[in-house]
């Protein structure tokens, strides 16, 4: 089974409003990813935020952390619609086999204009 | 630099045959994979490598094959394609599995019939 799980699975909002997505996740981790993947194309790094962080900025994305819950948040202010994409988190996963970062099933995110 | 390359952009197969997904980055990083994605979810790791002449198995590596004979390259082998392997695949490169971001290539939409 997948080690991240975002919610929801799907989001309508209008453009300038905020965008909330969750990713929460099973077993410790390092470090937590989000990766941003408009249609059709490859997935594009946003922003990792490490395990001993809480919160983290980056422009209009806003991650926070909580460890203890293990889950984490993207928020996204001021939406506009090219920030229509579907938003994946990452973490890194061990098992017998090795390290690998493993992804949940993403966020459809859709912002009208 | 070209980041991460893949070849074929599209390919169509019939049940029972087999084929190479070429995969290249010139950026120098240890850490590639292969990921599938199927239609309305997240990625699901095939295989990975952490080095030129290691891999290993990721979540669903049934129905292929890898190899890593060098840093730069990283091709995923379908030995007798079926029609659950109808996807799109991704591979994805770094420095690290964990503590850097991935890069990912645009992906090769693979239909089998």
């Amino acid at each position: 089974s997948q080690q991240g799980e975002e919610d929801p699975q799907a989001l309508s909002i209008q453009e300038g409003e905020n965008a909330t997505m969750n990713c929460s996740y099973k077993t410790s981790i390092n470090n937590l990813q989000w990766y941003r993947q408009n249609s059709g194309r490859g997935l594009v790094h946003l922003i990792l935020i490490r395990s001993n962080e809480r919160e983290k900025h980056s422009g209009r994305l806003r991650v926070t952390l909580d460890t203890s819950k293990k889950s984490s948040s993207l928020l996204i202010t001021a939406s506009r619609a090219a920030d229509t994409a579907s938003y994946f988190c990452a973490t890194d996963f061990r098992n017998n086999a090795g390290n690998m970062l493993t992804f949940g099933g993403g966020t459809r995110l859709m912002v009208k204009p | 630099n070209a980041g991460v390359t893949q070849t074929p952009k599209f390919q169509v197969l019939k049940t029972g045959q087999s084929m190479t997904l070429q995969c290249a980055q010139d950026m120098n990083h240890e850490y590639m994979s292969w990921y599938r994605q199927d239609p309305g979810m997240g990625l699901r790791l095939i295989h990975y490598s952490v080095g030129a002449g290691i891999t290993d198995q990721g979540e669903v590596p049934n129905g292929y094959n890898v190899s890593r004979s060098t840093t730069e390259d990283f091709p995923l082998r379908l030995l007798s394609a079926a029609p659950s392997q109808t996807s799109v695949y991704f591979c994805a490169s770094s420095f690290d599995y964990s503590f850097f971001e991935q890069y990912f290539g645009p992906g090769t939409r693979l239909t089998v019939t």
